[in-house]
């Protein structure tokens, strides 16, 4: 079975750009979670999608947002970057509660 | 590879030897937890998860200890070896009003194996 798959691996933008993240979760898997992971922060929590809608939202601006498909892909997007938003950006994918979530190998975006 | 910061606490240990990895978490109400590993440039793989109505899990060389009275967990390596360095998270699900809750992760702790 495909594990989660994140798109594209690497990325590098300029500051005041925006940036659209993909990602394809393990099939059968309804739930999506969004985490930024930086070196200061370690793993944050962005937003969880179920079924096309955000159930949980971290404590982060405005400027990043997502979305869910009917096929339960995820995309995460981020407006207006900011040097301070380089990090590696992770999804991950979980078949109900209270069970593991399955992570992709993550985008790593650079601002510059 | 994936730096996980300057200030990450580090464990370590002999080839050979056991590691114990500590952790604590914050809500009262949080109802199950996770242990990732983390190699570098890769994403957090699952170690081994434990419900909080038990105190004690195990697995292959890895065993889970949960402390609900004051809120801690730790993983225990048995046996370690090269393979297991890496940074080890923990994560605790949050229940958030009727959803199923999110995970939110520990700073993590980077384990060096010394052969």
């Amino acid at each position: 079975k495909a594990g989660v798959t994140q798109t594209p691996r690497y990325l590098i933008k300029t500051r005041g750009q925006q940036v659209t993240l993909s990602c394809s979760p393990i099939s059968g898997h309804r739930s999506v979670s969004w985490y930024q992971q930086t070196p200061g922060q370690g793993l944050q929590f962005l937003f969880e999608y179920f079924s096309e809608t955000q159930r949980n939202k971290g404590n982060f601006p405005g400027r990043f947002s997502g979305r869910q498909f009917s096929n339960s892909r995820s995309e995460m997007n981020v407006s207006t970057l900011e040097l301070g938003d380089s990090a590696l950006y992770l999804c991950a994918s979980r078949l109900k509660e209270n069970t593991e979530a399955f992570f992709g190998q993550g985008t790593r975006l650079t601002v510059v | 590879g994936e730096s996980v910061g300057l200030h990450l606490p580090t464990l370590s240990v002999q080839e050979g030897d056991n590691s114990i990895i500590n952790c604590a978490y914050s809500n009262s109400a949080s109802d199950y937890f996770i242990w990732y590993k983390q190699e570098s440039g890769k994403g957090p793989q699952f170690i081994i998860d434990i419900r909080s109505n038990m105190d004690k899990r195990q697995g292959q060389r890895v065993t889970v200890l949960l402390n609900k009275t004051v809120k801690h967990l730790s993983l225990q390596i048995a046996a370690t070896q090269p393979g297991d360095s890496a940074v080890y998270f923990c994560a605790e699900n949050i229940q958030v009003g009727g959803s199923q809750g999110n995970l939110i992760f520990g700073k993590g702790t980077k384990l060096s194996v010394k052969p």
